[in-house]
């Protein structure tokens, strides 16, 4: 089956840095998403991506669908506390019947003040 | 928009009992919900998709006759835990597929602690 690799695992950064994070899979999808998940609560929607090559953004996260549609990466710039939690990435391969999401493992993002 | 709404947020029962947690898309309709489940610091694991008006469809390992799902309306999705055991504790996430958006929004999420 499709598997995503997303990296880094996790990341310890100071206030006002940027961050970036990505992901690949083995095969393609047609829908990218990224999600972020506080603790004890579900994932939240933070960008989503529909065509091979797009990038879009989102105050200060902005994100890109790889052209080979393999791929994508989200960055934060600028980044404060309250981005602290567990990034997601998430491949969609729509059409028929099959609206999955395939989700990366995860990349813990802690910020020092 | 896209609010997905989960109940109850914790439950906490005794073995051999079951539990239903309610999902809803409170300003979409949803033809496909999903259930998920969420151990701790790990990435959520699909237990199954819900069809609004035919039977859900569930993964390789997950009991059918274990955990019901029913999809009777455009905005209600319910799974229910059958005779619930310690190792079902867990968090289960919903989430729901709006299609005009081809996204899906994720509710709150459920923790279910059996005693």
């Amino acid at each position: 089956g499709q598997q995503l690799n997303q990296s880094p695992q996790s990341m310890f950064i100071q206030e006002g840095e940027d961050v970036s994070m990505n992901c690949t899979s083995s095969s393609i999808f047609n829908t990218w998403l990224w999600y972020k998940q506080d603790p004890g609560e579900g994932p939240v929607l933070l960008i989503a991506l529909y065509k091979a090559g797009e990038l879009t953004s989102n105050g200060r996260l902005t994100a890109q669908f790889g052209i080979t549609r393999k791929d994508s990466f989200l960055n934060i710039s600028a980044s404060i506390p309250s981005d602290v939690g567990i990034y997601f990435c998430a491949g969609q391969l729509s059409g028929g019947s099959n609206y999955k999401l395939t989700f990366g493992k995860g990349t813990l993002l802690t910020v020092n003040p | 928009g896209a609010v997905v709404s989960q109940h109850p947020s914790r439950v906490i029962c005794k073995s051999g009992t079951s539990v239903k947690i309610e999902c809803r898309s409170l300003d979409f309709q949803a033809t496909t919900m999903f259930w998920y489940r969420q151990f701790p610091k790990q990435s959520l694991m699909l237990m199954a998709t819900s069809n609004e008006g035919s039977k859900a469809t569930y993964e390789q390992g997950v009991e059918k006759d274990k955990f019901l799902i029913n999809h009777a309306s455009l905005t209600l999705s319910t799974l229910t835990v059958t005779s619930a055991h310690p190792e079902d504790s867990s968090f289960y996430i919903c989430s729901a597929r709006d299609w005009k958006w081809e996204t899906q929004y994720f509710g709150p999420g459920t923790r279910l602690l059996v005693l």
